[in-house]
């Protein structure tokens, strides 16, 4: 079974902190997301990686930036951590099929719910 | 853009009743289209999705859906429902083509609530 793990389950920050939240998949997937989840709307992606080094802004990038060093692993990094940013995040990876049609499903970690203060 | 609505914000059933999770769609192009579902303190699990092809799909845990061209609609149900089918579920498109080839949009999530 695919496994993604998120480093933290739950994180407690003050305001202005520089956080990171790590991911990590052992399946070898080329794609990787962050989502973050509030009550009421549903999943929304953040940030996504194609491969290794290679990144796209999701559809609320703004005050986040993302990190893929290494395929199996993508970082979420929030430069200033504030209050609006409380939520759940979750990390995804999916398999790329030789066909480039990426349909295989999204694989999911356990989510980190960070509270900023 | 793409967008899904998912209309109930919560949906109650009996178990062993039917039940239906309803969504509807909006996509340039054909529409691939998933349904995951999240248990309490958990990630997402990704239960069956449409790309081409029939037109009733047939996911895990004897869920199905019925995708609806002319209605734009991709509705989850299962004959008989079980109490632990309790759960939020979520509908999601993916976006066909261009720089955002392969992302998913999501759906609100709508409360499955089995009764027992």
């Amino acid at each position: 079974d695919v496994k993604v793990t998120q480093s933290s389950r739950y994180l407690v920050k003050r305001t202005g902190e520089k956080v990171f939240l790590e991911c990590v998949q052992d399946m070898d997937h080329e794609n990787m997301f962050w989502y973050r989840q509030d009550p009421g709307l549903g999943l929304r992606l953040i940030y996504f990686s194609y491969d290794v080094k290679m990144k796209e802004k999701g559809d609320i990038p703004e005050g986040y930036s993302v990190s893929r060093e290494k395929k199996e692993r993508f970082s979420l990094i929030l430069e200033s951590a504030s209050t609006n940013q409380t939520s759940m995040y979750l990390c995804a990876s999916r398999y790329t099929l030789l066909t480039g049609q990426a349909t295989s499903p999204l694989h999911f970690g356990n989510g980190t719910r960070l509270t900023v203060t | 853009a793409q967008s899904v609505a998912q209309p109930e914000d919560q949906v109650n059933v009996a178990e062993g009743n039917p039940l239906t999770v309803k969504c509807t769609y909006s996509v340039s192009g054909n529409p691939y289209l998933f349904w995951y579902v999240q248990y309490p303190n958990r990630g997402l699990q990704f239960l069956l999705k449409y790309i081409t092809g029939d037109n009733l799909v047939k996911g895990s845990y004897g869920f199905e859906a019925e995708f609806n061209k002319s209605q734009t609609s991709f509705h989850l149900k299962k004959p008989s429902a079980l109490v632990s089918d309790s759960a939020l579920y979520f509908c999601a498109v993916r976006h066909a083509g261009g720089t955002s080839y392969g992302k998913l949009t999501f759906g609100q999530g709508t409360i499955l609530t089995v009764h027992p």
